[in-house]
């Protein structure tokens, strides 16, 4: 079954701080990764985007990292900012079937707190 | 902002209704997909239409159903309404139904009692 998890389910952390968010997945056949940031009552927005054989891609204060042999990745976020207060959300994409199905992790909730 | 407009914002609707939520595509897109997203919880995959015609279908009931228009804008409707319906609807358009990214809507959400 294809399953995308992600931990913590939630975090608090002081503005100006660092964090890491974690995805690991369970997605075949995969054909990318990417982290969305979703406001509260907004549609999510894309972050990043990695392939198979990309192992880092940055945007901005935003670093996602990817091991596709242990199907992990991570969203660094660098000296964090009160508007970075969102939920993060992990996607794998599964090319199958003539279509790209996206398979969403729940989320990370983020409280950057002044 | 993404260019995905959605209709309504809020919607309130009682058991055993029907809604019919609307989606405009962004300039150029001929793909849009349609998630539920429950609270607390990531979107769930409902349909994708490619060129006015059903390309993918999650794993929800033949209540739920769609339409594109040549336009390519979109309709997701859901008939005999359940309390479990409540939830966030969203569109995401996209340049094709490969591996482009998807452009999210800011969502429906709707309310059912």
């Amino acid at each position: 079954k294809n399953q995308v998890e992600q931990s913590p389910q939630s975090l608090i952390i002081l503005e100006g701080k660092n964090c890491t968010l974690q995805c690991n997945y369970t997605v075949s056949p995969f054909s990318n990764l990417r982290w969305y940031k979703q406001d509260t009552g907004r549609g999510p927005v894309s972050l990043t985007i990695m392939t198979f054989s990309e192992n880092t891609k940055s945007n901005g204060r935003y670093t996602a990292t990817l091991d596709a042999d242990t199907k992990q990745s991570s969203l660094h976020i660098t000296a964090s900012q009160l508007s970075d207060s969102a939920s993060y959300i992990c996607v794998v994409s599964a090319f199958s079937g003539g279509y790209n199905k996206l398979i969403f992790g729940a989320g990370t909730r983020l409280a950057v707190h002044p | 902002e993404t260019g995905v407009t959605q209709s309504p914002t809020h919607l309130i609707k009682t058991r055993g209704q029907q809604v019919t939520l609307r989606c405009s595509s962004q300039s150029g897109h001929n793909t849009v997909s349609w998630y539920q997203q429950a609270l607390g919880q990531g979107p769930q995959f409902i349909f994708q239409y490619y060129r006015e015609e059903e390309n993918g279908r999650g794993n929800f009931p033949p209540r739920f159903s769609g339409l594109q228009f040549p336009n390519y804008s979109s309709e997701l409707n859901v008939n005999a309404l359940e309390l479990d319906d409540s939830a966030l609807y969203l569109c995401a358009s996209s340049l094709g139904k490969g591996q482009e990214t998807q452009y999210f809507g800011p969502g429906t959400r709707l309310l059912v009692l």
